[in-house]
């Protein structure tokens, strides 16, 4: 069936460093694609998305780019910071009416200054 | 607005307690979603409704009982539940339809349920 694979997690790392989190999905069709973040005791927040093959989503400093070749949308930020510490979830969704989101496990990030 | 709203924000309750955990949005859209999360896993689907029907019920026991009153309400209903249900509850909404413009789901902070 569908599914995502994220990298295992946590991620530590220092402020201003460099941050890349995997993510790759099995496809049948064409889904759109998701990162979203959960910070310490809140719900999910939409964090970009990316819609067709190639599109680049970007928020906040971080980028994913769609990439239908290897089917991977690797969530990445040039510099990250202390309050970036949260817990990263790539998600799918096919584009069929009532199909809810696949998510993959989470990646933890904790960032020290 | 853009914001999906969900009371209570905590819930403490017994196993023979009934209770009721709420979901509202005003953004017209007409999917509304309910998501367990269990701590440090990913958020799994219970239940869909589009269009006030429920279209998804991914096996979820009968101690949970959604209902969708109107297009902008959402309920889980909770009766006789066990320790194992003590969770975070997600709502979402989203519109509906093919167009990849209406994939997006807006989730609400989440109700943090104990089960005693």
């Amino acid at each position: 069936g569908d599914s995502v694979t994220q990298m295992e997690g946590p991620v530590t790392l220092s402020e201003e460093a460099f941050l890349t989190i995997n993510c790759t999905y099995t496809a049948t069709g064409y889904p759109s694609l998701f990162w979203y973040v959960q910070y310490p005791g809140e719900g999910l927040q939409l964090l970009l998305k990316a819609t067709k093959a190639d599109d680049k989503g970007s928020n906040k400093g971080f980028e994913a780019t769609y990439r239908k070749e290897t089917t991977s949308f690797h969530l990445e930020k040039g510099s990250v910071q202390v309050s970036d510490s949260a817990v990263y979830f790539c998600a799918v969704r096919y584009n069929q009416a009532g199909t809810a989101l696949i998510f993959g496990k989470g990646t933890t990030l904790s960032v020290s200054s | 607005d853009t914001e999906v709203t969900q009371t209570p924000k905590h819930l403490v309750m017994g196993m023979t307690n009934k209770k009721s955990l709420k979901c509202e949005q005003h953004m017209g859209h007409r999917a509304m979603y309910w998501y367990k999360q269990k701590a440090k896993k990913p958020p799994e689907l219970m239940f869909v409704y589009s269009y006030e029907k429920l279209s998804i019920n991914e096996s979820v026991p009968s101690r949970f009982s959604p209902e969708c009153p109107n297009s902008s309400l959402l309920n889980l209903h909770l009766h006789a539940l066990q320790p194992e249900d003590s969770a975070l509850y997600l709502c979402a909404s989203s519109q509906v339809g093919r167009g990849l413009a209406n994939n997006e789901q807006f989730f609400g902070p989440g109700t943090r349920l104990t089960v005693l």
